[in-house]
């Protein structure tokens, strides 16, 4: 079956440098989440889409931004990354009515900024 | 405003043996849904079990179970016959209800080592 699948797996940026993560859901999931997992630390919420439009936002810097395309794969931007933004960030995608909702994470970035 | 707790920070376990990781939940909506994730040291999430908060029964899923007390706002996770790579952290967490915010808010963790 399909999952989740996340590119790249590894990053290694320097400060103030940029970043793109992308995520491509499961086919006909109609939501995506992105999280942030820092060292030892749980997920936090960053922001989700509802069929292409965001739908709800968490403890996301304004130096992030995120974006749903019409093929329903999600970027997250990164702009003048700190040391502070080194961690996993995980893409999920689920469907609304399904079983568990169909909640699946993908592998995971992880993100190291020196 | 929801919020998971996980008390156990670590637990170790004998291989072959029953453990129960605890979680504690706290919310005001009447519909949500409680997750159990797996994520070794390589990092990925790997689910594993799921309860609603309107299912009759508790939630099995092969070696594992989720004893789910309602009334004390726990959902416990039992894992039978511990193996070895079994090693690994160990999330709850908690989805709202749908039409709301259907975000996953994760608990502490709880790290969990199987000796041989």
């Amino acid at each position: 079956a399909a999952g989740v699948i996340q590119s790249p797996r590894h990053l290694i940026k320097e400060k103030r440098e940029t970043a793109t993560l992308k995520c491509y859901p499961i086919p006909r999931h109609d939501t995506v989440y992105w999280y942030q997992q820092g060292p030892g630390q749980d997920p936090q919420f960053l922001i989700s889409f509802y069929e292409k439009m965001q739908s709800d936002k968490g403890s996301i810097p304004d130096r992030f931004s995120a974006q749903q395309f019409s093929d329903y794969h999600s970027e997250l931007n990164m702009s003048s990354l700190e040391l502070g933004d080194s961690a996993l960030y995980f893409c999920a995608s689920s469907l609304a009515g399904a079983p568990n909702y169909g909640y699946t994470f993908g592998s995971g970035t992880r993100l190291t900024v020196v | 405003a929801q919020k998971i707790t996980q008390t156990q920070p670590g637990m170790f376990v004998q291989e072959k043996e029953a453990v129960t990781l605890d979680c504690t939940y706290d919310t005001s909506d009447p519909s949500y849904g409680l997750f159990w994730y797996k994520q070794p040291s390589s990092g990925e999430m790997i689910f594993l079990i799921y309860q609603g908060s309107y299912d009759q029964q508790n939630a099995t899923e092969g070696r594992y179970s989720l004893n789910f007390q309602k009334a004390r706002k726990s959902a416990n996770l039992v894992i039978s016959a511990s193996q070895l790579g079994d090693s690994a952290m160990y999330f709850c967490a908690m989805r709202g209800p749908q039409g709301g915010s259907e975000k996953l808010v994760f608990g502490k963790g709880t790290k969990l080592t199987v000796n041989p």
